[in-house]
């Protein structure tokens, strides 16, 4: 069935360093991808979304594009931010017409001033 | 501009109590949802709603209940709390109405059963 596979974490940067966190999906299909951010005790926010191949989301100086042959959508971010620490999710849309979100589990991201 | 509301924040049950574990949304959402966040596995779909009078079951929705008599609520039941029940639940609503629109969260119920 489909699914959503991103790095286990937790990963810890120090300030200003590259970030690159790896998603992968299966889906029959091509689903709109999107990467969420949950901040300490908070709900999940969208952070940005790709709704087709090649496609380039962005948004806070992150990126991620829709990659159709390697099925991957990778979040990246050229210098992170001590307020960029949170947990990142990698989720597809449902692309049957439906409404159904499938999330992966979820990259804790830390942060060092 | 609310959003989505969820109440209560925290709740602690004793095993087999039931409780409701309230969702309001102010967007005129068509689409809800209740998630449940466990560490290492993510978000899963417990039920959803496409629209006032219609719900369905999503990927774990036994030992639940759910009801959409408005567009606005959609309350999610506890029939008979279980330790395994233990949870952060997170209601989310989507436009029917846009293709590819996001869920929209709200912050969160911490469930304790003991």
């Amino acid at each position: 069935g489909d699914s959503v596979t991103q790095m286990e974490g937790p990963v810890t940067l120090s300030e200003e360093a590259c970030l690159t966190i790896n998603c992968t999906y299966t889906a029959t299909g091509y689903p709109s991808l999107f990467w969420y951010v949950q901040y300490p005790g908070e709900g999940l926010q969208l952070l940005l979304k790709a709704t087709k191949a090649d496609d380039k989301g962005s948004n806070k100086g992150f990126e991620a594009t829709y990659r159709k042959e390697t099925t991957s959508f990778h979040l990246e971010k050229g210098s992170v931010q001590v307020s960029d620490s949170a947990v990142y999710f990698c989720a597809q849309g449902d692309n049957t017409g439906g409404f159904k979100t499938i999330f992966g589990a979820g990259t804790r991201l830390f942060v060092k001033a | 501009n609310a959003g989505v509301t969820q109440t209560p924040k925290f709740q602690v049950l004793k095993t087999g109590q039931s409780m409701t574990l309230q969702c309001a949304q102010d967007m005129n959402h068509e689409y809800m949802s209740w998630y449940r966040q466990d560490p290492g596995m993510g978000l899963r779909l417990i039920h959803y709603s496409v629209g006032a009078g219609i719900t369905d079951q999503g990927e774990v929705p036994n030992g639940y209940n759910v009801s959409r008599s408005t567009t606005e609520d959609f309350p999610l039941r506890l029939l008979s709390a279980a330790p395994s029940q233990t949870s952060v639940y997170f209601c989310a609503s989507s436009s029917a109405g846009q293709k590819n629109s996001p869920l929209h969260f709200g912050n969160g119920t911490r469930l304790t059963v003991t």
